[in-house]
């Protein structure tokens, strides 16, 4: 059984310019997050979805993170226009309880 | 604001012998505790989770949690060199997992050979 994936696994894209993320969620998680990791900080929660809607979205840090996950399958994470503390991993994870959330590798964002 | 805390290390143990990770949260009202193992470069792993207070043991690996101190460890008996790694303590608050896990930065676990 396939993880989770995520693309692009390493992205380095200039301050201003856009970056989208992708995540496939293990087939029939119908919850997905999106967790970031800045460096020297720990893991943070950004968002949750419930199949294609949003249950909380209380860690996205401002309006230039938009994420979407139209019919409840993979799901984008996009960052317009970047900026320098943007830098860091951004990681999916799925879980088809709850409970037991199981990550992908993360896609590692380089602002600069 | 929700809080883990862990002791980020490194934490050095020689092989064959018992490491000991510890994770303090500050919101009471935390249900579920989880520790995950991250190599590096890699994802988050799920070792363990527990819910009720008491010890759960799995394999080579014991989750301790203490409600009323709001503390948790995990035990890794026999440590293995393979078992070198950043070990993170997670929390899933009174929520339901809504609004997510709340991670501590994590122990970096050395076994010495």
């Amino acid at each position: 059984e396939a993880g989770v994936t995520q693309f692009p696994s390493h992205s380095v894209i200039e301050k201003g310019q856009t970056v989208t993320l992708r995540c496939d969620p293990i087939s029939g998680h119908d919850n997905l997050y999106w967790y970031r990791r800045v460096m020297g900080k720990e893991i943070k929660f950004l968002l949750h979805f419930v199949k294609e809607s949003k249950q909380d979205e209380s860690g996205m840090p401002n309006n230039r993170f938009l994420a979407e996950r139209t019919g409840g399958t993979y799901s984008t994470l996009k960052v317009q226009p970047a900026e320098l503390e943007d830098s860091g991993v951004y990681f999916c994870a799925s879980s088809l309880t709850g409970n037991t959330i199981y990550f992908g590798e993360g896609s590692w964002l380089t602002v600069v | 604001q929700k809080e883990v805390e862990q002791n980020s290390g490194p934490l050095s143990v020689p092989e064959g012998a018992i490491a000991s990770l510890n994770c303090t949260y500050s919101d009471r009202g935390s249900q579920s505790f989880f520790w995950y193992r991250q190599y590096s470069g890699k994802s988050p792993e799920l070792i363990m989770f527990i819910y009720s207070n008491g010890d759960k043991e799995d394999g080579r690996f014991t989750a301790q949690l203490n409600k009323a101190s709001q503390y948790v460890s995990l035990l890794i008996r026999d440590s293995q060199p393979s078992d070198s790694a950043t070990y993170l303590c997670a929390v899933m608050g009174s929520g339901g997992g809504a609004d997510g896990l709340t991670f501590g930065k994590g122990t970096h676990l050395i076994i010495q050979p």
